[in-house]
């Protein structure tokens, strides 16, 4: 059974451009999230889609932004990025999002460095 | 609010023998889960264990076990016979009923085996 794929796996921008990173579940689980990792702020929560539909969102600007498509692929877009957007985005992957289960994996991430 | 702490930044362990990574946690959700991930220097974020709150007994996977002491707020994770490979990152994370794959993160700990 196939993980979670993340891509691209690395990429480089440059300040103001965008970026638009892909994930595409295990078979099967419908609800996708997206987290953000930095050395200064650590893992943070970024926004789940479950069925197409933002379910849950954290504390972002609204330079990210994301959708999830309907065989459960999502996208995430940051606009007009600047250097602090320098991170591993990591997506997560679950059957239902049942928040009692412990069903959630991740993939390997795509670390985007911004110049 | 939640709320993960970890309080060990990095960890030895002689290979072979047990180790314990600390993590505890606030939270003024009645029903919770707590997770622990493994993070090679890939990137890669693994799930090893998983605890309900309302789980009556600790939770187990193979080398992995999950302390559990709820009146204490604590999930603390025993890994018994260390391995080179069990050298990473090592993350608590806690997710919660405002969100069904909202999780928290602690700030890890890095853990390193020695032959």
């Amino acid at each position: 059974k196939a993980g979670v794929t993340q891509t691209p796996r690395y990429l480089i921008k440059t300040r103001g451009q965008q970026v638009t990173l892909s994930c595409s579940p295990i078979s099967g689980h419908r609800s996708v999230s997206w987290y953000q990792q930095t050395p200064g702020q650590g893992l943070q929560f970024l926004f789940e889609y479950f069925s197409e539909t933002q379910r849950n969102k954290g504390n972002f600007p609204g330079r990210f932004s994301g959708r999830q498509f309907s065989n459960s692929r999502s996208e995430m877009n940051v606009s007009t990025l600047e250097l602090g957007d320098s991170a591993l985005y990591l997506c997560a992957s679950s059957l239902e999002g049942h928040r009692n289960t412990g069903e959630l994996f991740f993939g390997e991430g795509s670390r985007l460095t911004v110049l | 609010a939640q709320k993960i702490t970890q309080t060990q930044p990095g960890m030895f362990v002689q290979e072979k023998e047990a180790v314990t990574l600390d993590c505890t946690y606030d939270t003024s959700d009645p029903s919770y889960g707590l997770f622990w991930y493994k993070q090679p220097s890939s990137g890669e974020m693994i799930f090893l264990i998983y605890q309900g709150s309302y789980d009556q007994q600790n939770a187990t996977e193979g080398r992995y076990s999950l302390n559990f002491q709820k009146a204490r707020k604590s999930a603390n994770l025993v890994i018994s016979a260390s391995q080179l490979g069990d050298s990473a990152m090592y993350f608590c994370a806690m997710r919660g009923l405002t969100g069904a794959n909202n999780l928290f993160f602690g700030t890890g700990t890095r853990l390193t085996v020695i032959p």
